[in-house]
């Protein structure tokens, strides 16, 4: 089955303990990124990553890091998480051939405390 | 800057009535257009996509939209709504290059559907 899977999908956590989000799809895709939602704020775009070892600034991009070693892998990593971290975090896939359909995951749900 | 605005944050409807969600967007070139649904608990499903050709697409489960250039708009509509249609719903722009490719969501609105 085509799919986007992130892990985990629930996580609480400290301010300042480090974490990272897994990202992971098999469909092949070239283009991945990542998208927070929060309350009357639709989604907004973090990072995203044309292909592997290509990464670029979203939005929203102040407080993550991302990596893009393997092709199927988009990792969001929040070194010193904040409070205002705290949101809905969606990853999403795309291929050149049908650019522009992404492909959302499941969301993770991030408490920091 | 590109902007997405939803007229309607929370809209509450009996079922079998007539829904029409508006979206309209700030962009000066040609766009691609999209509505996403999220139903309660889940992720984001492509309900229907505007690249180019015929301004009133259909997508799933009844629902199309038209496309209006001239207003910059993108309004989705169903003739008859179902309980089960309760949830969020996003349109969404991005120019059609090869470049960031970011969709541009607006903020969203929650349709109640009562049985």
């Amino acid at each position: 089955e085509a799919q986007v899977t992130q892990n985990p999908r629930y996580l609480i956590t400290v301010t300042g303990k480090k974490l990272t989000v897994t990202c992971s799809q098999n469909m092949n895709h070239e283009y991945m990124s990542w998208y927070r939602q929060d309350p009357g704020l639709g989604l907004r775009q973090i990072y995203y990553s044309m292909n592997v070892e290509v990464t670029d600034k979203g939005d929203v991009p102040e407080g993550y890091k991302v990596s893009r070693k393997e092709k199927r892998n988009f990792p969001l990593i929040l070194e010193s998480p904040s409070p205002n971290q705290t949101s809905l975090y969606f990853c999403a896939s795309s291929s050149y051939l049908e650019y522009n359909e992404q492909f959302f995951g499941p969301g993770t749900r991030l408490t920091v405390l | 800057a590109q902007s997405v605005s939803q007229h309607n944050h929370h809209v509450i409807l009996s079922e079998a009535a007539s829904l029409e969600l508006g979206c309209n967007y700030s962009y000066g070139g040609t766009v691609n257009l999209f509505w996403y649904v999220q139903y309660p608990g889940q992720h984001l499903q492509l309900l229907l996509k505007y690249f180019s050709g015929d301004p009133l697409v259909k997508g799933i489960k009844g629902f199309e939209a038209e496309f209006i250039k001239s207003k910059f708009s993108f309004n989705l509509r169903k003739p008859s709504v179902q309980w089960s249609d309760t949830a969020e719903y996003f349109c969404a722009v991005t120019p059609p290059d090869m470049g960031r490719r970011a969709l541009t969501f607006g903020s969203g609105t929650r349709l109640q559907v009562q049985p």
